[in-house]
């Protein structure tokens, strides 16, 4: 089965610096999805950016960009010249490459506060 | 395009009421995902279906929820004889359909019950 962990439960910087949280996953597939989204304080949902894992390039979207490490089954968000807006809860998730193998599974999510 | 339209936004039930919650999901997308998220346990699959037929409830507490999607515009997840333990907010999800697409959530349903 799936597992997707984030260990970091929150983070605290300052604004206009570099963040990076971490994420890990276990599967058995050779070939999956990773994706990461940010959970606002009105409780929108937003997906961000996502992994294919047969790709070696780290995807980068706007100031989000990945650190993708398939041997160590992690895959890193950084946020880059934070802004006090990104503050929110991000969410990292994985679906396999299977067929019926559909469904998204959630970390438990890092909750980032960016300071003024 | 309006997203995903969840309505109603909050509820309240008694114990042992019945609640109905529901999702329109955006036109064209023929997965739909309904997702629990609470404090303790993140967000937590419960079912979905894949133009309109419904492929894995494995998530689903056996007695009490029960989904459907009786077209392609909608979809209800109804809960029976609520119990405190199912207060959460309960999201709805639609995606394209292949395998690296990402979802777009609804803005979710809060059910607290008392």
């Amino acid at each position: 089965a799936q597992k997707v962990t984030q260990t970091q439960t929150s983070i605290s910087v300052m604004e206009k610096t570099t963040v990076t949280m971490d994420c890990v996953y276990e599967t058995r597939d050779s070939s999956y999805f990773l994706f990461w989204y940010k959970q606002t304080a009105s409780g929108e949902i937003v997906f961000l950016i996502r992994q294919d894992s047969y790709k070696k390039e780290n995807a980068t979207e706007g100031h989000y960009s990945l650190n993708f490490q398939k041997p160590k089954s992690s895959i890193g968000l950084i946020i880059t010249a934070t802004q006090i807006e990104d503050s929110a809860v991000y969410f990292c998730a994985m679906r396999e490459n299977t067929e019926g193998a559909d469904r998204l599974t959630f970390g438990k999510g890092t909750q980032l506060i960016i300071q003024p | 395009n309006a997203g995903v339209i969840q309505t109603p936004r909050h509820k309240v039930t008694g114990k042992g009421q019945e609640a109905t919650l529901w999702c329109e999901p955006i036109s064209g997308h023929s997965a739909v995902f309904w997702y629990r998220q609470t404090i303790v346990q993140g967000l937590e699959f419960l079912t979905y279906f894949r133009n309109q037929a419904p492929i894995d409830d494995s998530g689903m507490p056996k007695e009490r929820f029960s989904a459907q999607m009786p077209n392609q515009s909608h979809s209800t997840l109804k809960i029976q004889s609520t119990q405190p333990q199912d207060s959460a907010v309960y999201l709805c999800a639609s995606s394209p359909g292949q395998r690296n697409s990402d979802y777009t959530f609804g803005s979710g349903t809060r059910l607290l019950v008392i």
